[in-house]
């Protein structure tokens, strides 16, 4: 049981590139959702899905996109990078929406030249 | 507007002694509130939580408390230990599918 996966665990980006960063949960949960952590901001919520075909916009959605076409994946796409999402991004997922203990990917960093 | 508030950027405490960490709200619709634990270079993984019914809740060395009326949890870790040198995320939940996070508290325990 895997858990959580992201990938990649590091990525460096030029400004105006695009990448998707991967996560995959092997537990059937409903409700996965993508945090950025930046020093001094805490986790903040930038989208979240709360089942397959459903997304939802978070506190900070702009420059990212997501979707969800199965229960186990959450990508989430850098349209045209920006040094500002230079951050650490991390994945989680719960159960369902009203089960609201989190399961965490290690994280992925990112930087943005 | 922040609705989740970890007034202390920071912490540090002797081992053995107790330490407390604060976290206020301003949402009247949370009604769960979690916290997270968090080392370097990790995913934050689940601590303790507690339900609004309730004002306490103690897990082994953990405690937290909750005052409705203030809008105010407290988690407490007694006695504690370098190991727990983490930072600490306050996660209230309620009213929303949005699931918001303090800005976290970085505990220090000193041998």
């Amino acid at each position: 049981n895997a858990g959580v996966t992201q990938t990649p665990k590091f990525q460096v980006l030029k400004t105006g590139q695009s990448m998707t960063l991967q996560c995959a949960q092997d537990m059937n949960h409903e409700y996965m959702s993508w945090y950025r952590q930046d020093p001094g901001m805490g986790l903040r919520l930038i989208h979240y899905s709360v089942g397959a075909g459903i997304t939802d916009q978070g506190e900070v959605p702009n420059g990212y996109n997501v979707s969800r076409s199965t229960t186990e994946d959450f990508p989430l796409r850098l349209l045209s990078a920006a040094p500002s999402q230079t951050s650490v991004y991390f994945c989680a997922s719960s159960y369902s929406k009203e089960n609201r203990k989190l399961f965490f990917g290690s994280g992925t960093q990112l930087s943005v030249l | 507007d922040q609705q989740v508030k970890q007034n202390s950027p920071s912490l540090s405490v002797q081992e053995g002694r107790i330490s407390i960490l604060n976290c206020d709200y301003t949402n009247s619709m949370f009604d769960y509130f979690l916290w997270y634990k968090k080392y370097p270079a990790e995913g934050p993984t689940f601590l303790i939580s507690i339900s609004s019914i309730k004002d306490k809740n103690e897990d082994g060395r953990f405690t937290v408390f909750l005052n409705k009326s203030a809008k105010h949890l407290s988690l407490h870790i007694v006695p504690s230990q370098p190991g727990d040198s983490a930072v600490y995320f306050c996660a209230p939940q309620g009213g929303s599918e949005k699931l918001v996070f303090g800005k976290g508290t970085k505990l220090t325990v000193n041998p």
